[in-house]
């Protein structure tokens, strides 16, 4: 099993619906993110936590929201989906030490139509 | 101006060449990182580094902290290096927040 698993894979979605991308790791790291990539631009943060109880917005959270379930999960919606948030998003871990580096899920791709 | 600048922003090389992709960087950093993406969209970390140089296989990541630049180079280049590189810089103090760059789109043909 990957370390970093992000569900659905694909996801093809009517504006105005609300829907979740699910992630979960087995790396027993405290600290997850949500990103955003889209064509030409590099990752941007849209949400992140450093564990159960902290959750933090990023650079471009707007129109999201998240939800730590566990130290495992984390979660990401998108209360009313628009077409602007056709992207492909990546779920990430750290350690607190920063020593190991990020690992990364193997993303979402996220069609609002 | 972006605080992470890549160079080329796409590269096309042949099999068996020496490659270098560049990073630049405007802020202070606790560490650069260099990805990978593949055309199916996974990211996997290469390196992590904070000063020097490092190596993996045929990959060398060098970083100047002075000059706020990272290389990252690709000796005897085969189709399979084919992908994204990415370089990101983590931000300095506990939150280590990584600021990405667009990435350079590589192609290695045979």
């Amino acid at each position: 099993d990957a370390d970093v698993t992000q569900t659905p894979r694909n996801r093809i979605t009517k504006t105005g619906k609300r829907i979740m991308l699910e992630c979960s790791q087995t790396k027993g790291h405290d600290r997850m993110y949500w990103y955003r990539q889209d064509p030409g631009l590099g990752l941007r943060l849209i949400y992140y936590s450093f564990d159960v109880k902290d959750i933090n917005k990023g650079e471009i959270s707007d129109g999201y929201s998240v939800s730590r379930q566990a130290q495992a999960k984390f979660s990401l919606s998108l209360e009313s989906a628009i077409p602007n948030q056709t992207a492909l998003y990546f779920c990430a871990t750290s350690d607190p030490t920063g020593a190991y580096g990020y690992t990364f899920g193997s993303g979402t791709r996220l069609t609002v139509v | 101006k972006n605080e992470v600048e890549q160079s080329p922003q796409n590269l096309t090389a042949q099999e068996g060449e020496f490659i270098t992709i560049n990073c630049s960087y405007s802020v202070g950093i606790s560490a650069l990182h260099w990805l990978q993406q593949h055309p199916g969209g996974g990211i996997v970390s290469l390196f992590m580094l904070s000063s020097g140089k490092k190596k993996h296989g045929r990959l060398i990541a060098t970083i100047n902290i002075q000059e706020k630049h990272s290389s990252l180079h690709i000796t005897a280049s085969h189709p399979r290096d084919s992908a994204v590189y990415i370089c990101a810089v983590g931000s300095p103090g506990s939150a280590r927040q990584l600021t990405f760059g667009s990435g350079t789109q590589l192609t290695v043909l045979p």
